[in-house]
């Protein structure tokens, strides 16, 4: 059966401090990966997404940045996060040209 | 632009049958998709449409009208666990695998 995994489930980080987001999904091969951004009570934001190793599409920008070193790992990075990164990001994938599976999601607050 | 607009939040009773719609000013698009959130957890896909029409899976059918640029998910027999966020989202045929999501309309399932 198709799985994904994103870790971590929840992080407190510092202003100004790097992070570093993975995902990887089991069970199917060339997926479509997307990183999403919800803020509270709010719709999904699109970031990054992704239809091949190495092929990073960005639809928002800002500090943070994606790579997809393997066929089904995802990272989500950034050098110095700021206080509007704060918010729950999602990793999906998807076959057709929609995401269809959602990892559980990290829930980031920054400090 | 684009952009796609649900009612914030509907309340229903328990064994009813509720419509959330879905209105959206875009372009073109390749595809209507629906989306369920509980509290707290990631989202779960539950239909696309890819042409006008009806499409039916269990419980839930959603509809889409691409000359009236509107679309709805239909819930029928409505159950206490179907208290949660609905959200749709539309692919623009602009090129590219961006999928963008409605704010999302909050359904509360009365006893």
């Amino acid at each position: 059966s198709q799985t994904i995994h994103q870790w971590p489930a929840t992080l407190v980080q510092p202003v100004g401090s790097p992070l570093s987001l993975e995902c990887t999904v089991e069970g199917t091969s060339n997926p479509n990966l997307y990183w999403y951004r919800q803020a509270a009570g709010r719709g999904l934001q699109l970031l990054f997404y992704s239809v091949g190793i190495g092929q990073i599409s960005s639809e928002v920008p800002q500090n943070l940045s994606a790579s997809r070193p393997q066929d089904r790992q995802f990272i989500l990075s950034s050098k110095k996060l700021l206080l509007s990164d704060s918010g729950f990001y999602l990793c999906a994938w998807g076959q057709d040209d929609r995401p269809q599976h959602f990892g559980d999601g990290t829930r980031l607050s920054i400090l | 632009g684009q952009s796609l607009e649900q009612p914030s939040e509907v309340t229903a009773v328990e064994g009813a049958i509720v419509q959330i719609n879905c209105t959206y000013q875009t372009s073109g698009f390749y595809g209507l998709s629906w989306y369920q959130q509980h509290d707290g957890g990631a989202p779960t896909f539950l239909s696309y449409n890819a042409l006008d029409g009806l499409e039916e899976t269990g419980r839930f059918s959603s509809f889409l009208s691409r000359s009236d640029s509107y679309g709805y998910l239909l819930l029928q027999e409505l159950q206490m666990k179907d208290s949660a966020s609905y959200f749709c989202a539309v692919r623009p045929n602009t090129g590219g695998f961006k999928t963008i999501f409605g704010a999302g309309t909050r359904l509360f399932v009365k006893a």
